[in-house]
């Protein structure tokens, strides 16, 4: 496996700001994706992040909402823009190690409260 | 749509005893399948997978076993500890990477 942190762990924000979420990998990996956990729910994938081009966003997830970075092959960036209460969730990344598995990885998250 | 879905929103076991915890997927074009521990304020934890062309996969006090007939996937915990308590959550993808996850299911051991 590898050692997946997000920083911040938690944040408390405003509605009508962003927060940017970073998740940093101790290797390089092949795929990186983003997930969002509302309270009490399962994992829903909000969009893959590729490295050196625009994420793929999932149905129901835009890009001006959920702007993704990933600059290289083991760090992604998720912003969460123009926040209201229902983005209070949990955010995680996720990686895949190689391309003989597809054995995906969770960080730990980042708790997100939007008042 | 596609949808994993889970049978029980909760089980409640006796410690020392062995857990099963049940899960549907409607893709049957999913080949490759995931079971997820989650502890409150963690990330989901990888516990076993298991590919399409496998019925079933042993781990340490785990086993999945895969019904692609029915489209079934089960997680069996032996000698159910009071540390196994915590969500567990079936996920399923078809060569894409991209995860589906059912509901979860919340373990709750009884000492």
């Amino acid at each position: 496996s590898a050692v997946i942190s997000q920083k911040p762990s938690r944040d408390i924000c405003q509605r009508g700001t962003s927060l940017t979420i970073q998740c940093q990998v101790d290797s390089q990996v092949t795929m990186m994706f983003w997930y969002r956990q509302q309270p009490g729910q399962s994992l829903t994938l909000i969009a893959t992040a590729n490295q050196g081009s625009e994420a793929t966003y999932e149905s129901g997830f835009v890009i001006d909402k959920f702007p993704i970075s990933r600059p290289n092959l083991t760090f992604s960036t998720l912003t969460v823009s123009n926040l209201s209460p229902e983005d209070s969730s949990i955010y995680l990344c996720s990686v895949v190690l190689g391309t003989a598995t597809y054995e995906q990885y969770f960080g730990p998250g980042t708790r997100l409260t939007v008042t | 749509g596609e949808s994993v879905g889970l049978h029980l929103p909760t089980l409640s076991v006796q410690e020392g005893d062995n857990s099963i915890i049940n899960c549907a997927y409607s893709n049957s074009a999913s080949d490759y399948f995931i079971w997820y521990k989650q502890e409150s304020g963690k990330g989901p934890q990888f516990i076993i997978d298991i590919r399409s062309n496998m019925d079933k996969r042993q781990g340490q006090r785990v086993t999945v076993l895969l019904n692609k007939t029915v489209k079934h996937l089960s997680l069996q915990i032996a000698a159910t500890q009071p540390g196994d308590s915590a969500v567990y959550f079936c996920a399923e993808s078809s060569n894409t990477g991209k995860l589906i996850f059912g509901q979860g299911t919340t373990l709750q051991v009884k000492p």
